[in-house]
């Protein structure tokens, strides 16, 4: 069965940072990278980034580049994103999702993080 | 940046009847065009692909058009269980980057 499992919600302070994980399953962790993918409550999706976990190889959105780091475990077939320096409208659920040639086929379940003093 | 734009931002439909939601790119990006559903909860779910392919699973009363820059997402006899969040997602650049439109509300009339 094809699945991505993230690990559970966090709470955490202004300026502290956060790491979430995604432990895959059922595919060929190595093809065609991991994505993540975050959604401010009662907003739309926004594209974080992409690794490929064949060989590091990362793109970030723009507007997170310096705070964001995505990372793999190929010998758990684990991705993991860590996002420093915290602020509130970092508050949204994470995703993580396995790309086709682009769009997104199979998601994770989501990844609560609260980000409040 | 490529923007999208989705319209309406909220479309009342009753059902049994059709919806069609619009989906527009500043720039072209071919037909590198996907679309998701997205319940209160869930996971977005992929249903369209390269603006037109149905995703695995998904019944045909989900139909993708367009390509360039305008693209359109028909839902026919709309069925109760199909009113939520659509979303329109760019990837022409993937994987440097890619984009979503803000959504479309789909909701009962």
């Amino acid at each position: 069965q094809v699945q991505l499992v993230q690990s559970g919600g966090e709470v955490k302070k202004p300026g502290a940072s956060v790491k979430v994980s995604c432990k895959a399953s059922g595919f060929t962790f190595t093809s065609f990278g991991i994505s993540w993918v975050r959604q401010a409550p009662g907003q739309g999706l926004e594209w974080m980034g992409w690794i490929s976990p064949y060989n590091g190889n990362t793109n970030y959105a723009q507007n997170l580049q310096g705070r964001v780091t995505m990372t793999t475990d190929t010998s758990t077939s684990t991705a993991h994103m860590e996002l420093r320096s915290l602020r509130s409208d970092d508050t949204a659920v994470y995703y993580c999702a396995k790309p086709g040639r682009g769009y997104y086929e199979i998601w994770g379940q989501g990844t609560l993080v609260t980000v409040s003093s | 940046e490529i923007v999208m734009t989705q319209s309406p931002a909220t479309l009342s439909v009753s059902p049994g009847e059709s919806a069609t939601l619009s989906c527009r790119t500043s720039q072209s990006v071919s037909n590198n065009l996907a679309w998701y559903q997205q319940k209160p909860g869930q996971a977005p779910r992929l249903l369209i692909y390269h603006a037109s392919t149905r995703a695995a699973g998904i019944p045909g009363r989900f139909s993708g058009s367009g390509s360039g820059t305008e693209f359109t997402l028909t839902i026919s006899s709309l069925q109760s269980e199909d009113f939520a969040v659509y979303y329109c997602q760019q990837y022409n650049d993937w994987p440097l980057m890619c984009s979503f439109g803000q959504g479309t509300k789909l909701e009962i009339k």
